[in-house]
Order: C-alpha cells, then structure tokens, then sequence
C-alpha cells in the first residue's frame, strides 16, 4: 500500500486566493481526519469523517475553511480566501475504525502539506 | 473537555542515557486509547507505541515503554538507550468518542534531542 498520499508538498499562494489541499486514504480505511500544525498551536483537528460523512467540523477555524470527502478514495480541504495566518503544515491521516466501541484508532498519517500564504 | 498536556516543551538527553517525557490527559471516558508519536525533521508522523486503558500492563515496544498511570490520567513514554535517530518531536495523544465515532487529540509536543 502506498500509504496515506497528500498533494501538493509544498504550496506558495498569496493572501486572498483559493487553496485546495488533497488527500487519498488508504484502501479500506472508514475515517479520515484533516490536522492542521503550526508551532503556536501545535496539531489541530479541523474536521474529521466517518464513512464519508463529516463527523465533527468543530475544529474548523473559520467559514473560509471547508473540507469534502465525495468517495471512500478522496478528500479536499479548500481555503477560500486564504490569508498568512492559514500558514502551516496540513496533514490528512486515515484509519480503519471498528464498529461497536473504542477502535484502536491507529492513525496513519500522509506526509503533509506546507502551505505558505504570502 | 477533552485536552492532552505535555508539560516539557523541550529535552535534552546524551546518547545510550534513558529519558522520559510526561503527559496527561483529561477524559470521562472508561475505555480508551493512549498513544506516542514521533515527528522527524522529515515531518512524517510515526506510530511509537499504543495503550489500550482497559490493559494494566503498560505497553513495550522494544527501547520505548510507558508509564500508564490510569487513576492519574498520566501517560508517560520512556525511551532507554538513546539513539541519536530517537531526535524528533514526539506527540502524546488520546482518542475520544463522540456520536459513536473516535477521534484523536494531540498534545503539543515535546521536542527531544539526544546529544553524542
């Protein structure tokens, strides 16, 4: 398996222009969850899915941010306008999550995505 | 509320000493899981080591071990014999349920170099 694959790598942008972020799970896990790092605030949940469904979008900063997952296989995480504080590394993790109780919730995490916002 | 506390933003170690870094967590859950995750320069997360609550016995995998202190909500990652690969940013976490799904919340780091 090729593990959790997250594009772009790396991403220069200047403040007010949109951002996507993508994100394919591995093959068979049922949640997948958007991090956001940065060294103030460390990792932050931005929302998470089970199944494809939005779970939990609590952590969503703010209605610039919007996160979709159409099917089983992929995940976009969109900045629309975007601005220099949405600077930082974003990393979508997935897992395979068992029904009926606490799941080991192993996450396997993709390698992240640098964003810089000029 | 559903937080994780490392309590040491940073640390220091020589290489072959043994360290350990603190965490404590804050739940009302009975059953759980607790983990430690290692962030390299590269910036790639890597699983260290896994506690399910409902087990006594804390977890080992081979040079990390950890103190689970259950009563305490106090979950604490030793790592004996430090390698000079063991430098790193390392993540304490713990899942929480919510509507029938889990989630994982991170503490924010501890960033430990181990010293030739």
């Amino acid at each position: 398996d090729a593990g959790v694959i997250q594009s772009p790598r790396h991403e220069v942008t200047e403040m007010g222009q949109e951002v996507t972020l993508r994100c394919k799970p591995i093959s068979g896990h049922n949640s997948l969850f958007w991090y956001r790092q940065t060294m103030m605030r460390g990792l932050e949940l931005l929302i998470y899915f089970n199944n494809n469904v939005p779970i939990d979008d609590s952590g969503m900063p703010e209605d610039r941010f919007s996160a979709k997952m159409p099917n089983a296989s992929f995940s976009t995480l969109k900045i629309q306008p975007s601005e220099p504080r949405d600077s930082a590394v974003y990393f979508c993790a997935s897992s395979l999550a068992r029904q009926g109780g606490p799941g080991a919730n192993v996450l396997t995490f993709g390698a992240g995505s640098r964003l810089t916002v000029l | 509320a559903q937080t994780v506390t490392q309590s040491q933003p940073e640390m220091s170690v020589q290489e072959a000493e043994t360290v350990t870094l603190s965490c404590t967590y804050d739940t009302s859950e009975n059953n759980y899981y607790l983990f430690w995750y290692k962030q390299p320069p590269s910036r790639q997360m890597i699983l260290v080591i896994r506690q399910e609550a409902y087990k006594q016995q804390n977890a080992t995998e081979n040079r990390f071990s950890v103190n689970f202190q259950k009563a305490a909500k106090s979950f604490s990652l030793k790592i004996s014999d430090s390698q000079l690969g063991d430098t790193a940013m390392y993540f304490c976490a713990s899942t929480f349920t919510q509507g029938g799904s889990e989630k994982l919340v991170f503490g924010k780091g501890t960033k430990l170099t181990v010293n030739p």
